[in-house]
């Protein structure tokens, strides 16, 4: 069975800081990427996915993330946080056709100070 | 678009009842739908995936007897906790799938007695 590896439980960052997030995974197939974020009270949220072609992807409100299959990688960024991006971040994984369930990763709270 | 609801949003029920979740895609059609759960702090964990017209698949560990689900049509899923007991309190999540993506709804607070 895959999984997935969240290396940041925790994170506290300044405003304007970069963000990188980390997110590994172990399946030797095809898979599907995913990062969704929680704001608090609130319900899960996809921020960007990828399935194939080019490597890096953009998502909403100024994320991207790269896919690199070698190091089975797929690093959140985002250049200068807000601190409206305080939230949980999940990584997340499915297998090639898409209709299996996700596997999540541990989630990495993010917290950011004005 | 996409958008996933669930009802209720929170339940509180005497240990031994029985619980219905339910699980809507709003502005599409979806054949397949997944229950997680989701402890405090902690990441989502698939249960059971619900497939429109037929039988839902549990991952292993999960009792198909106390989470009963159902995939009647293609926007509603339902899934019913049977004699709940306290340690069924949770998080339950659904999510619909639309292609290879997977929405969320904005889940539902169970706590038993």
């Amino acid at each position: 069975a895959q999984s997935v590896s969240q290396h940041n439980h925790h994170v506290i960052l300044s405003e304007a800081a970069s963000l990188e997030l980390g997110c590994n995974y172990s399946y030797g197939g095809t898979v599907n990427l995913f990062w969704y974020v929680q704001y608090p009270g609130q319900h899960l949220q996809l921020l960007l996915k990828y399935f194939s072609g080019d490597p890096l992807v953009k998502g909403i409100k100024g994320f991207e993330a790269e896919f690199i299959k070698s190091k089975f990688s797929f690093n959140l960024r985002k250049p200068s946080v807000q601190w409206s991006d305080t939230a949980e971040y999940f990584c997340a994984v499915s297998l090639g056709g898409g209709a299996d369930g996700l596997t999540f990763g541990k989630g990495t709270h993010l917290i950011i100070q004005p | 678009g996409a958008v996933v609801s669930q009802h209720p949003s929170r339940v509180i029920c005497k240990s031994g009842t029985s619980v219905k979740i339910e699980c809507r895609s709003l502005d599409f059609q979806a054949t397949t739908m997944f229950w997680y759960r989701q402890f405090p702090k902690q990441s989502l964990m698939l249960m059971a995936t619900s497939n429109e017209g037929s039988k839902a698949t549990y991952e292993q560990g999960v009792e198909k007897d106390k989470f009963l689900i159902n995939h009647a049509s293609l926007t509603l899923s339902t899934l019913t906790v049977t004699s709940a007991h306290p340690e069924d309190s949770s998080f339950y999540i659904c999510s619909a799938r639309d292609g290879k993506t997977q929405y969320f709804g904005p889940g539902t607070r169970l706590t038993v007695l």
